[in-house]
């Protein structure tokens, strides 16, 4: 069974502050990773994906994620928050011929001025 | 662009009421699925088609209906609401056969938020 687990539900930094949001998956085979992004009333926008060619990520607006197996950990990171990161995030792995996507319940992340 | 569009950003409904929800992509995309959106649960998915008329039931299809007559449409059906019902619904389109960076991605529309009273 895919499960993914996504620490805090609410984080908040300030300003210019590194951001880290985390995320552990569970798969029993190789999985493909994501971090999608939804800003208040909108839908979900893809930040970035991992599909095994590189361990180290790199998204849009500034994000990266870095997979790292031994822990299943995929976390999401910037180097310094902005006030237009405020939004919820949420880490998914897809499995399977159906592209099935399994979500965390997701980290809202508020930056403050 | 791929465009994944909701037909109704808002509805309120009565409690009984059949209620439909459309979703329609431009993609030509092969597989459709709707999700609900609870605070502190994340999305959890409720039906999944992988083509025309072929639909899967998802983790919480409980209550829930679909119907994909094309291949660019994929309906949510309620059958007779329920004030637990209220939620926000996503629908998103993915195409499995993509390659290079639009390979498995799922395209998400706005969101149709659901009031059942």
């Amino acid at each position: 069974a895919q499960s993914v687990t996504q620490l805090g539900s609410h984080v908040s930094v300030s300003e210019g502050a590194l951001v880290l949001l985390r995320c552990n998956y569970s798969s029993s085979v190789p999985p493909y990773l994501f971090w999608y992004v939804q800003y208040p009333n909108q839908g979900l926008q893809l930040l970035l994906k991992y599909t095994s060619a590189a361990t180290l990520v790199k998204g849009i607006n500034g994000f990266e994620a870095e997979f790292k197996k031994s822990e299943t950990s995929f976390h999401l990171t910037k180097p310094s928050a902005h006030m237009s990161d405020a939004a919820e995030y949420f880490c998914a792995v897809s499995v399977g011929n159906f592209n099935k996507f399994y979500f965390g319940s997701g980290t809202k992340l508020n930056v403050k001025p | 662009d791929v465009k994944v569009t909701q037909s109704s950003r808002y509805l309120v409904k009565r409690t009984g009421e059949k209620v439909f929800l459309e979703c329609v992509q431009d993609m030509d995309h092969e597989n459709m699925f709707w999700y609900r959106q609870d605070p502190g649960l994340g999305l959890r998915l409720i039906y999944f088609s992988y083509d025309v008329k072929m639909k899967e039931k998802g983790d919480i299809p409980e209550g829930y209906s679909v119907s994909r007559e094309k291949k660019e449409r994929f309906s949510l059906i309620l059958e007779s609401a329920s004030t637990n019902q209220t939620s926000m619904y996503l629908c998103a389109s993915s195409s499995p056969g993509s390659g290079g960076l639009a390979k498995n991605i799922q395209y998400f529309g706005a969101g149709t938020r659901l009031s059942v009273l």
